[in-house]
């Protein structure tokens, strides 16, 4: 069956432009994360959903960070007014539900700020 | 303040040896799950292994196994039988059940290097 999969691959785009993130989940997975990984670090929670409820953004950043999501469907992550360290790996996950531990990984979008 | 410590940023094993990776962690919440996940050269995230800090046995998934000493708060990885394969970056990780909602914090990784 299809994974998690995360549109475009890599993005390369000019510092104070805005980019936006697509991450398709597995068909049936309520719960979506949403990480970023700097190069050589461990990955950085951002944000995940779980079903209709309020998500929890607490791991955010900065304002200029925002995430969306359909139900439990497709989600985007959006960086308005892009800066040189926003540059990364951006990987989301999504699981069957909360309770279940396990998170399946998309291929992740790498994030280069010029 | 650290939640997931692992202090290995390097190990080096001889292929069909043993190997330990350590974690430890940090938590005042009695409910809470460690994992581990190996993310390979290509960049993907593989989950490797769970443990609940209510289970009473440690858990083992094949060539994996989790030593959990909680009063030590320690979670360390047991790769059994190396292989070439099992060179990647491996990455320690907690769910707090309350206090943290669902989100899962990551430690910065080891880079395991398997020798032939």
């Amino acid at each position: 069956g299809a994974g998690v999969s995360q549109s475009p691959s890599n993005k390369v785009t000019e510092k104070g432009k805005d980019v936006e993130l697509r991450c398709d989940p597995i068909s049936g997975h309520t719960a979506l994360y949403w990480y970023r990984q700097r190069l050589g670090q461990g990955l950085e929670f951002l944000i995940y959903f779980q079903g209709n409820s309020a998500p929890d953004k607490s791991g955010l950043p900065s304002d200029r960070f925002s995430a969306e999501r359909t139900g439990e469907s497709v989600s985007t992550l959006t960086i308005q007014r892009t800066q040189q360290e926003d540059s990364a790996v951006y990987l989301c996950a999504s699981s069957p539900g909360l309770a279940v531990y396990e998170q399946y990984f998309g291929p992740g979008t790498r994030l280069t700020v010029t | 303040a650290q939640k997931i410590t692992q202090t290995q940023p390097g190990m080096f094993v001889q292929e069909k040896e043993a190997v330990t990776l350590d974690c430890t962690y940090d938590t005042s919440d009695p409910s809470y799950g460690l994992f581990w996940y190996k993310q390979p050269s290509s960049g993907e995230m593989i989950f490797l292994i769970y443990q609940g800090s209510y289970d009473q046995q440690n858990a083992t998934e094949g060539r994996y196994s989790l030593n959990f000493q909680k009063a030590r708060k320690s979670a360390n990885l047991v790769i059994s039988a190396s292989q070439l394969g099992d060179s990647a970056m491996y990455f320690c990780a907690m769910r707090e059940g309350r206090t943290g909602g669902f989100k899962t914090i990551f430690g910065a990784g080891t880079r395991l290097f398997v020798k032939a």
